[in-house]
């Protein structure tokens, strides 16, 4: 069974831009959750789709939003990108949600300039 | 709001010595915990994971027990090897679906 995957895996932009990170869970699994990874932060709860409805979302800002298609892929967009938002942006899922397992993918890194 | 403590790091051993990772956490309800590690360049992998009090997970040699009176999970192995070296997050997760990690301990393991 494949994993998690996660496109593009690396990605520069510059400050005001907007970008669109796209994850494709494991097959069968109905939950996705974005995390943002950084040295300082550490890993940091974006939000989270079940069945194209977000359950959760943690403390970010409105610029970052997500969305969940009916095969269970996800997309992350971040707008007016700021130099601070340069970071590993991890997706997982799980079959469930609420205590399941979560399997992560590669991330995709992003760099602001 | 859900909390998870772990021992700061970065923590450095030689090859066989034990390893102690200790997390704490605080959380409403009864939360399930997990241990993830990340080796550079790739996403976090489950290493193992208990879902109710007393319970122990294991895999690769490592074990952590959950215990619900300490509000604890630390992670232990006997003998640690060069290929452990790598970053590894306690995690809980509730039926409210948000899951919180700590920040993680950098591992190495000297030959």
């Amino acid at each position: 069974k494949a994993g998690v995957t996660q496109t593009p895996r690396y990605l520069i932009k510059t400050r005001g831009q907007q970008v669109t990170l796209s994850c494709s869970p494991i097959s069968g699994h109905r939950s996705v959750s974005w995390y943002q990874q950084t040295p300082g932060q550490g890993l940091q709860f974006l939000f989270e789709y079940f069945s194209e409805t977000q359950r959760n979302k943690g403390n970010f800002p409105g610029r970052f939003s997500g969305r969940q298609f009916s095969n269970s892929r996800s997309e992350m967009n971040v707008s007016t990108l700021e130099l601070g938002d340069s970071a590993l942006y991890l997706c997982a899922s799980s079959l469930e949600a609420g205590t399941d397992t979560q399997y992560f993918g590669p991330g995709t890194r992003l760099t602001v300039l | 709001g859900n909390s998870v403590t772990q021992m700061e790091g970065p923590v450095t051993l030689s090859e066989e010595a034990f390893l102690t990772i200790n997390c704490t956490y605080t959380a409403t309800g009864y939360p399930s915990l997990f241990w993830y590690v990340q080796y550079p360049g790739e996403g976090l992998q489950l290493l193992l994971k208990a879902t109710k009090a007393d319970d122990k997970g294991s895999n690769k040699g490592f074990e952590a027990t959950y215990r619900k009176e300490t509000t604890s999970f630390h992670l232990e192995k006997g003998s640690v090897q060069v290929s452990d070296s790598a970053v590894y997050f306690c995690a809980l997760s509730t039926n409210a679906g948000k899951s919180t990690f700590g920040d993680g301990t950098t591992l190495t393991v000297k030959p």
